[in-house]
């Protein structure tokens, strides 16, 4: 099916613990985005990509990592997740064309580090 | 950074109510966005607007681009109990690289049927 998809839902892990995130989008957009869910703060940018082997830092990228080796994939890695790190984490996409500034999101990651 | 600053942070309203939410916030913007998040999924694209002050209604949505590019506001009329999750403004900049976007934190609306 077309869009965009999450892997996993849920995600429970322990502190120091290296965990990927996935997301996958079907649309062949050129930007890709993670963003990370936290009551009180809305939604911080966390890392995003113009396009393969293209990506920049957010608003809060310290302890993240990601890769872009592909279009259509853009993981996010925890390197060594910590407690503060938990979180809903939500990739989104858009196409990046002139006006079309849109983001289509998946359904989010709740990840709990323990 | 750019921040929004949007309010109320969450309503607890009774079913045929009318509501409204804004965001404010210091720095220009050249596109305004509204999103809708329901329980479990992520945010929806509600209205998009690129004009200042631009009006545009969808159904019972209503919603405004500030003319000073600084701030816009939603309006839901008669409300229903769909129209519970969470409300966010956002915001893309003159000034932003790439294509990101800058979410205000929310509203929370409760529809009480």
């Amino acid at each position: 099916d077309a869009g965009i998809t999450q892997s996993p839902r849920y995600k429970i892990t322990e502190t120091g613990r290296q965990v990927t995130l996935m997301c996958h989008q079907t649309w062949s957009h050129s930007y890709m985005f993670w963003y990370r869910q936290d009551l009180g703060h809305g939604l911080r940018l966390i890392y995003y990509s113009a396009a393969a082997d293209i990506t920049d830092k957010g608003e809060v990228p310290d302890g993240y990592v990601v890769s872009r080796s592909k279009t259509e994939n853009f993981p996010l890695t925890l390197e060594s997740a910590t407690r503060s790190q938990t979180s809903v984490y939500f990739c989104a996409s858009s196409e990046g064309l002139g006006l079309v500034t849109e983001a289509f999101f998946g359904q989010g990651t709740r990840l709990t580090v323990v | 950074g750019q921040q929004l600053n949007q309010s109320p942070q969450s309503m607890f309203i009774q079913e045929g109510e009318d509501v409204s939410m804004n965001c404010t916030s210091s720095s220009i913007f050249n596109t305004w966005l509204w999103y809708k998040q329901e329980p479990g999924e992520g945010p929806v694209l509600l209205i998009a607007l690129y004009k200042a002050g631009e009006l545009t209604s969808s159904g019972r949505l209503t919603a405004q681009f500030g003319i000073t590019r600084k701030d816009g506001f939603l309006n839901i009329s008669a409300s229903i109990p769909s129209d519970v999750g969470i409300y966010f403004c956002a915001g893309h900049g003159y000034n932003n690289a790439g294509n990101m976007l800058t979410f205000g934190g929310g509203t929370r609306l409760m529809v009480k049927p």
